[in-house]
């Protein structure tokens, strides 16, 4: 059964950082690339971060570019996402996201429960 | 970055209806196109991947088509675990972007 479990969430002040994790289970962690997708309270989805199985390409929305950075460790079958310079629009609850795949076409088909930032003083 | 534009952004239906909603994007993506729905308090899950095709598990009541820059998400039969909130989604382009989303709600 795949599971996804992210944690690390919480209340940090605007100019913080924060790093999120998400623990995989139940597939070969790094045959698969990995998606961090925001929700803003009461909003729509936000795509955030798609890395590559390997950990070599990495992808970001233009809101988060420069300030976060996703990365893995295919040992530990764990994602990472490293949040800098938060601002109070980074606020949102963040999901991790197992990447499918057919030839080109690509979606997410497992999702994690989520954890809440808050940035906020 | 190519846009998602969801209609309608809600829309009321009773049990039975037949419940369309649709996705524009602003440029062609192809038929890489997916729909995912969401209920309070819960993470997405995906119903319909590149454009047509019905995630395993899914009842058989969901449908999607379309292709380039117009794609359709059909209920056949509304059920009462149906009302919920659905999303759109482009994986053509790396830099990925959902629609707005569709509150579908009990009439």
């Amino acid at each position: 059964e795949v599971q996804l479990l992210e944690s690390g969430g919480g209340l940090v002040q605007p100019g913080g950082s924060l790093r999120l994790s998400c623990a995989a289970s139940g597939f070969t962690f790094s045959s698969y690339a990995m998606d961090w997708v925001r929700q803003a309270p009461g909003k729509g989805l936000e795509w955030v971060s798609t890395i590559s199985g390997n950990g070599v390409s990495a992808y970001y929305a233009d809101s988060v570019k420069g300030r976060f950075t996703v990365s893995r460790d295919n040992s530990k079958n764990t994602l990472y996402l490293q949040m800098d310079s938060l601002r109070g629009e980074d606020t949102a609850m963040y999901y991790c996201a197992k990447v499918a795949h057919i030839a080109s076409a690509f979606w997410d088909d497992y999702w994690g429960q989520g954890t809440l930032v808050t940035v906020s003083s | 970055d190519i846009q998602m534009t969801q209609s309608p952004s809600s829309l009321s239906a009773s049990v039975g209806d037949r419940v369309t909603i649709t996705c524009r994007a602003s440029q062609s993506v192809s038929r890489y196109l997916n729909w995912y729905q969401q209920k309070p308090g819960k993470a997405p899950a995906i119903l319909i991947y590149a454009a047509s095709s019905l995630q395993s598990g899914v009842p058989s009541r969901f449908s999607g088509s379309g292709s380039g820059t117009e794609f359709t998400l059909t209920i056949s039969s509304l059920q009462p675990e149906d009302f919920a909130i659905y999303y759109c989604q482009q994986t053509y382009s790396t830099f990925r972007t959902f629609g707005q989303g569709t509150k579908v709600e009990i009439k």
